[in-house]
C-alpha cells in the first residue's frame, strides 16, 4: 500500500532550527510537496521537489531522497507565525497526490 | 482576488438529509478536487474533475456525488448524509493535472448528527 510518514507533533523555540522529516512507499513517484496549514486555515503552498537534493526558499528549506524514500523541511530563524501543521504529500505514477497526516509543529518564545 | 469560494463556512446537518457544498473559482483552473480532512489522517481526495464536463472518483467517493458543468463551479452533494461523513471539507483547484500547485478553499465544517 501507499504510506507517508511524519511525526505528529514537534516542539521548537522561537530563533531556533528545526526539521521535519517526511518518509514515504507509493506505487512511483513523481514528486514531492510540502504544505503549511494554520490552525482553522486552508492549507497553503510551500514547496515542490522532484530531484534529489535541497531547495531553498528563504527561511525555509525542502530536502529530498529519492532512493532512500526520504524529505525533510528545514525552518531557520523560527518565529512564532510558523506555529501551524506542516503536510508532506507524493505525487504517485498516476499524479495523485498522497497526504502524510500533517506535523503540528508548536514554537515557545 | 477571491480565488476559491466555498459555501457554508459551516453547517450541522441531521442524519438522512441532504445537503450541496459549493466551490467556486476565478482562477480559470482547469482542475478541481474535493478532500475531506479528519483528525490523525491525511488529506483524502473525494471527486475531482481534470476540466470541465469530466468527473472522477477519488480515494473515498461513496456517498458523495460531484458534477462540473462549468469551469468555475464544483458542488459536492451528500445524498443522504450518515455522522462518517462528519469532517471538515476542503475544494481545491489547480491551473493543470500534473504536479501543479493546489490553492484551496477556506473549508467547510459539517456535522451530521
Amino acid at each position: 500500500g501507499q504510506n507517508i510518514d511524519q511525526p505528529t507533533e514537534m516542539t521548537a523555540t522561537e530563533g531556533a532550527i528545526v526539521q521535519i522529516n517526511c518518509t514515504y512507499q507509493t506505487s512511483g513517484f513523481n514528486g514531492l510537496f510540502w504544505y503549511q496549514q494554520h490552525a482553522g486555515e486552508a492549507p497553503t503552498f510551500l514547496s515542490y521537489n522532484v530531484l534529489d537534493g535541497l531547495e531553498e526558499k528563504g527561511r525555509f528549506s525542502s530536502f529530498l531522497s529519492r532512493s532512500k524514500g526520504y524529505s525533510y523541511l528545514l525552518l531557520k530563524e523560527l518565529q512564532m507565525k510558523d506555529s501551524a501543521s506542516y503536510l508532506c504529500a507524493v505525487s504517485d505514477s498516476n499524479y495523485q497526490l498522497i497526504w502524510g497526516a500533517g506535523t503540528k509543529l508548536i514554537i515557545k518564545p | 482576488t477571491a480565488g476559491i469560494t466555498q459555501a457554508p463556512t459551516s453547517q450541522i446537518l441531521a442524519a438522512g438529509r441532504s445537503m450541496t457544498l459549493r466551490c467556486t473559482q476565478d482562477m480559470r483552473h482547469n482542475a478541481m478536487y474535493w478532500y475531506r480532512q479528519d483528525l490523525g489522517l491525511g488529506l483524502r481526495l473525494i471527486h475531482y474533475s481534470n476540466t470541465a464536463g469530466t468527473t472522477g472518483k477519488g480515494e473515498v467517493p461513496d456517498g458523495y456525488s460531484v458534477s462540473r458543468a462549468n469551469t468555475d463551479d464544483f458542488p459536492l452533494t451528500l445524498a443522504s448524509a450518515v455522522p462518517s461523513q462528519t469532517s471538515v471539507y476542503f475544494c481545491a483547484s489547480s491551473a493543470g493535472t500534473s504536479n501543479e500547485e493546489l490553492f484551496f478553499g477556506e473549508g467547510s465544517r459539517l456535522t451530521v448528527l
